[in-house]
């Protein structure tokens, strides 16, 4: 089962700082927070990952809340090419390589 | 540089007939995964590789399911006597080593008439 919770859908106007929220409540201190996205009929593409701290990329942001237990995935200036599905996954450091998915937030960017 | 590619992008098999499908991984990347998405959910976990070896088959749903990654970096997904509900996006990821994050290929597409 997927240890994380997003919401199903989300709408943001061009240009504008999109903020996807992610919940994995039951995250343990090795694990960490990873982020793709999965554009229509394409494979998933790696966007971030964090343990405990902030982390900042050429795509995106990552927030990680004090406690771990949420996140929030930031584009900072949505494009039309950022509409996808975005998935957070917790992956366990050092023993779980596999990547366990959930449902994922379907991202609109709008005109 | 070159990113994982998958191949045939897309495949229709009539029921029962044997499909094989092809990942070529990005260069030096030890680890491979192959993983089944069914439509409208994400991925799920078929099996890894590290090098030559496979190391965990526990995601393949049935023993028609097999794969192999003879020389440590080909890997090929072999199904069998393929039924409609394998019909699904086949994705296959590469990483560094198996910590480290996974980068996927385009998939691909299995319909089973």
């Amino acid at each position: 089962d997927a240890k994380t919770t997003q919401p199903p859908s989300m709408d943001c106007a061009e240009g504008r700082a999109a903020n996807l929220p992610c919940n994995h409540s039951t995250i343990s201190g090795n694990e960490y927070v990873y982020w793709y996205r999965q554009i229509h009929s394409q494979g998933p593409q790696y966007i971030i990952h964090g343990l405990k701290n902030n982390e900042t990329n050429e795509m995106a942001s990552l927030i990680i809340t004090e406690d771990r237990k949420s996140s929030t995935l930031i584009l900072p200036h949505a494009t039309l090419r950022d509409t996808a599905v975005y998935y957070c996954i917790v992956r366990v450091a050092g023993s779980n390589y596999q990547l366990i998915w959930g449902a994922g937030t379907k991202l609109i960017i709008k005109p | 540089g070159a990113g994982v590619s998958q191949s045939p992008r897309y495949k229709v098999a009539k029921r029962g007939q044997d499909v094989a499908l092809r990942c070529d991984p990005i260069s030096g990347h030890v680890s491979l995964f192959w993983y089944q998405q069914a439509l409208g959910q994400g991925p799920e976990f078929l099996t890894y590789f590290q090098n030559e070896a496979q190391l965990d088959k526990s995601g393949l749903p049935s023993d028609r399911f097999f794969a192999e990654r003879p020389e440590g970096s080909v890997s090929t997904l072999k199904i069998q006597r393929t039924q409609q509900e394998d019909s699904a996006v086949y994705l296959c990821a590469s990483s560094l080593d198996r910590e480290e994050t996974q980068y996927f290929g385009p998939g691909t597409r299995l319909l089973v008439l």
